[in-house]
């Protein structure tokens, strides 16, 4: 099946700085990928819809110059957690539209990525 | 934002018996997803459903699109330790393929 990746799977960084977060498609270009955060025992929620070409979406009270997206590639979107504090630690989770072939309207996840703000 | 109603939130079940889960919303969807997330990591797709009535099956899970395509149901039979997570219903609606994501049901497998 399609195979969606995150880099890194753990970071830690201290409160102030940036992190950056990759989510790659690796076996089908994906036009559309999604950022998720997760807080312990609860269901995921959208952050932002990324769009290859053109900028993210964000949902209602997502901080869109604190939670930067790119998606400069059919593969490759980039979350960037900027000027990071505490509050920001969690699990952040990237899926992406599969293609032709895995069935159009089949959303695949990457592993996640933990970050842990210090 | 809006989450599906997922039940049982939390199951508890002996190895070998089955296992059903159920989602419900108000909204109608295109497709359900259903997901099997472990502590620490994404979630892993387990059925796709594209059809109201679709009943699909993947080894001892199975898993049906409702008629009215406001829920979906997913079994699992003769549960075993490995069946333990939290698994997430997800349905999706129109073009932008955004996901609304159920509320989750932990399943716990006991010897």
């Amino acid at each position: 099946g399609a195979v969606v990746s995150q880099h890194p799977s753990r970071v830690i960084c201290k409160s102030g700085t940036s992190v950056k977060i990759e989510c790659r498609s690796l076996d089908f270009q994906a036009t559309t990928m999604f950022w998720y955060r997760q807080f312990p025992k609860q269901s995921l929620m959208l952050m932002a819809t990324s769009n290859e070409g053109s900028k993210a979406t964000y949902e209602q009270g997502v901080e869109k110059d604190k939670f930067l997206i790119n998606h400069a590639s059919l593969t490759l979107s980039t979350l960037t957690v900027t000027s990071a504090h505490p509050e920001d630690s969690s699990f952040y989770i990237c899926s992406a539209r599969g293609g032709i072939g895995t069935g159009g309207n089949t959303i695949y996840f990457g592993e996640g990525s933990w970050l842990t703000v210090v | 934002g809006q989450q599906l109603n997922q039940s049982p939130q939390s199951m508890f079940i002996q190895e070998g018996e089955d296992v059903s889960m159920n989602c419900t919303s108000s909204s109608i969807f295109n497709t359900w997803l259903w997901y099997k997330q472990d502590p620490g990591e994404g979630p892993v797709l387990l059925i796709a459903l594209y059809k109201a009535g679709e009943l699909t099956s993947n080894g001892r899970l199975t898993a049906q699109f409702g008629i009215t395509r406001k829920d979906s149901f997913l079994n699992i039979s003769a549960s075993i330790p490995s069946d333990v997570g939290i698994y997430f219903c997800a349905g999706v609606t129109g073009t932008a393929s955004k996901l609304t994501f159920g509320t989750g049901t932990r399943l716990q497998v006991t010897l």
